[in-house]
């Protein structure tokens, strides 16, 4: 079956620190990579995606790159801010199991100043 | 103009009591859902329907019933609520790579 696991939280950063969150998967077929982003008392966003091995998603100054080698797609941020608090979550989908998504279980990030 | 609005974005009610949940999507998408999200952030698939067909039915309750009237729309009818239905319920919507759009939740406090 199709799994996502990311770094276990909370993770608690200054501001201007480096961020790293690491999403390993296994998956069934070929699978498209998403971060998503959920900020207090909202919905998930979604941030980047990467669709095939090597590919790089960037968004809003977070980046991932889709590692087939390793199964990993590990989400960076140079120099989080405040704003950037949230949960974080890894998912994939394949489209063999009806677009489903796997999501894997979030990962808090507080950003202090 | 909102991609995925979902009604009601709270939701208070007593154990026993019968409630909806609706959901719509203006994005032309063919597949919607239902997760459901506990209070570790946790986040777990309920129902996917495809076209208005139902296509992943997760280990729930059979107290949960999705309706999907038309593609646009997928809504959610909880019969004997209990306690531990207690939860965020998220709508969303997708098409192949895109990724998923998600609502904004509906919190449910069942007291």
């Amino acid at each position: 079956g199709n799994s996502v696991t990311q770094m276990e939280g909370p993770v608690t950063l200054s501001e201007e620190a480096f961020l790293t969150i690491n999403c390993t998967y296994t998956a069934t077929g070929y699978p498209s990579l998403f971060w998503y982003v959920q900020y207090p008392g909202e919905g998930l966003q979604l941030l980047l995606k990467a669709t095939k091995a090597d590919d790089k998603g960037s968004n809003k100054g977070f980046e991932a790159t889709y590692r087939k080698e390793t199964t990993s797609f590990h989400l960076e941020k140079g120099s989080v801010q405040v704003s950037d608090s949230a949960v974080y979550f890894c998912a994939l989908t394949v489209n063999t199991n009806a677009g489903k998504s796997t999501f894997g279980d979030g990962t808090t990030l507080t950003v202090k100043p | 103009d909102t991609a995925v609005s979902q009604t009601p974005k709270y939701l208070v009610t007593q154990m026993g009591n019968d409630k909806s949940i609706k959901c719509e999507q203006n994005l032309g998408h063919d597949t919607m859902y239902w997760y459901k999200q506990d209070s570790k952030k946790f986040l777990k698939i309920m129902f996917s329907y495809n076209n208005k067909e139902l296509i992943i039915n997760e280990t729930v309750p059979n107290r949960f019933s999705p309706k999907s009237p038309d593609k646009a729309h997928l809504n959610l009818h909880i019969n004997s609520l209990e306690l531990g239905d207690s939860a965020v319920y998220f709508c969303a919507s997708s098409q192949p790579d895109l990724g998923a759009f998600f609502g904004q939740g509906t919190r449910l406090t069942v007291v």
